[in-house]
């Protein structure tokens, strides 16, 4: 199947524990992306990266760190979790300049920090 | 800077109406617009994607249009039915790269 996939689905850790989620597209898209939904279920971007290269670091603490090994590859680290990261984050992919094509999302990994 | 907009915030209709759902952006200055439905607990599905030279896209029972000199979409379900409860959100890119930028989106409730 042709999709983006997240892993884990879901992750409960405690506060201050270190946590990664993957991400995977075989779409053949450049772009990647995290997004991160909040308990008011509002989406907003946190980064992307097209064809490995960090284009878009929105306004998110430096705990967060992604790492794109190759462009079909999107990884998301969080270093000394806090409550307030609890939230459903987002992997997406997309082809840059094409503008027939949109967004393809993952299912999502739901983080719960306690 | 994009902000969109999605009116109403919730809808609760009985069965078999025809529903629309209103998107209005800020900047017309859009690539493409894309509806997507996200359900309880579940990854977002697209549903269609209208490039800004387009008006409309179809797909079964949903139609969307596009005007984009006005800033708004709307997303027109026909025939409404009970496996279309859902949260459907609007999305316009933003940007050199086009990130995407959400609405807040309309949470639908078909009852039997």
């Amino acid at each position: 199947d042709t999709a983006v996939s997240q892993t884990p689905k879901y992750l409960v850790t405690q506060m201050g524990n270190d946590k990664s989620i993957k991400c995977e597209q075989n779409l053949g898209h450049d772009t990647m992306y995290w997004y991160k939904q909040d308990s008011k279920k509002f989406l907003k971007i946190m980064f992307s990266y097209n064809n490995k290269e960090l284009i878009i670091n929105e306004t998110v603490p430096n705990r967060f760190s992604p790492k794109s090994p190759d462009k079909a590859h999107l990884n998301l680290h969080i270093n000394s979790l806090e409550l307030g990261d609890s939230a459903v984050y987002f992997c997406a992919s997309s082809h840059s300049g094409r503008n027939d094509y949109g967004y393809t999302f993952g299912s999502g990994t739901r983080l719960t920090v306690v | 800077k994009q902000e969109v907009t999605q009116i109403p915030a919730a809808l609760s209709v009985p069965e078999g109406e025809n529903l629309v759902l209103n998107c209005s952006f800020t900047d017309s200055a859009i690539y493409n617009l894309q509806w997507f439905r996200q359900d309880p607990g579940k990854g977002l599905t697209s549903l269609l994607l209208i490039q800004s030279s387009q008006r409309e896209q179809t797909s079964g029972r949903l139609n969307a249009s596009l005007d984009k000199s006005s800033g708004r979409s709307t997303l027109y379900i026909a025939a409404s039915q009970p496996g279309d409860s859902a949260t459907y959100l609007c999305a316009v890119p933003s940007g050199g790269y086009n990130k995407l930028i959400f609405g807040a989106g309309t949470r639908l409730a078909v009852h039997p």
